[in-house]
């Protein structure tokens, strides 16, 4: 069965930094594309950034510079490092596969607050 | 800049067909997207890829009840037989300018 499994949410202070994990199963996470996607409270869906299978990453400019990134081929598991955060990066964040979000995780809530 | 345009609600009929669009900018016509479907208080669901020829291809477990079409920069999604569970926000995207719309909540009376 194909499956996105996040973790590592939480509540974090402004300023904080926090590391997302997506695990995937029933397929190889370098052969498609990764994304991280976010919904802010009561909001619609923001992408946030994208893993090609060729290692080219991208990034919305509202995590650029922030957020990172990255793919553990061993562990079949897609990362999101977020580095100063601000409140208006609360928000559920969901990994999704492919360029048409195939396949999406249940989500994991970020909370920024002090 | 590539830009999807939804309209913020709609609404229709149990048992009744509605078609939702999702309006690509100019210089933008021929672009694929993607239609998801989220329920009140859950993750995103994959619906079709949709391409500009009104191909499209739907993930498993879709009923035949939804369906895609395209028109110029239009993209549709139609679902027919509206059910309850069918009341949900819609999400149109699309990639390499990786984009969403603001979503259409359909209200089912």
């Amino acid at each position: 069965e194909v499956q996105l499994v996040e973790s590592g949410g939480g509540l974090i202070q402004p300023g904080g930094s926090l590391r997302l994990s997506c695990a995937a199963s029933g397929f190889i996470v370098s052969s498609n594309y990764m994304s991280w996607v976010r919904q802010a409270p009561g909001k619609g869906l923001e992408w946030v950034s994208v893993f090609y299978s060729d290692g080219t990453t991208y990034y919305a400019d509202s995590v650029k510079g922030r957020f990172t990134i990255s793919r553990d081929n061993s562990k079949n598991t897609v990362y999101l490092q977020m580095n100063s955060l601000r409140a208006d990066d609360t928000a559920v964040y969901y990994c999704a596969r492919g360029s048409a979000f195939d396949c999406w995780g249940q989500g994991t809530l970020v909370t920024v607050s002090s | 800049q590539l830009v999807l345009t939804q309209s913020p609600s709609a609404s229709a009929s149990l048992g009744a067909s509605v078609k939702l669009t999702c309006t690509l900018n100019s210089g933008h016509r021929t672009y694929a997207i993607a239609w998801h479907q989220q329920q009140p208080e859950k993750g995103p669901r994959y619906l079709m890829k949709l391409n500009s020829d009104g191909s499209h291809s739907k993930g498993d477990g879709i009923p035949d009840r939804f369906s895609g079409s395209s028109s110029g920069a239009e993209r549709y999604l139609t679902i027919s037989s509206l059910q309850s569970e069918d009341e949900a926000d819609y999400y149109c995207q699309t990639w390499g300018t990786w984009v969403f719309g603001g979503g259409t909540k359909l209200t089912v009376l």
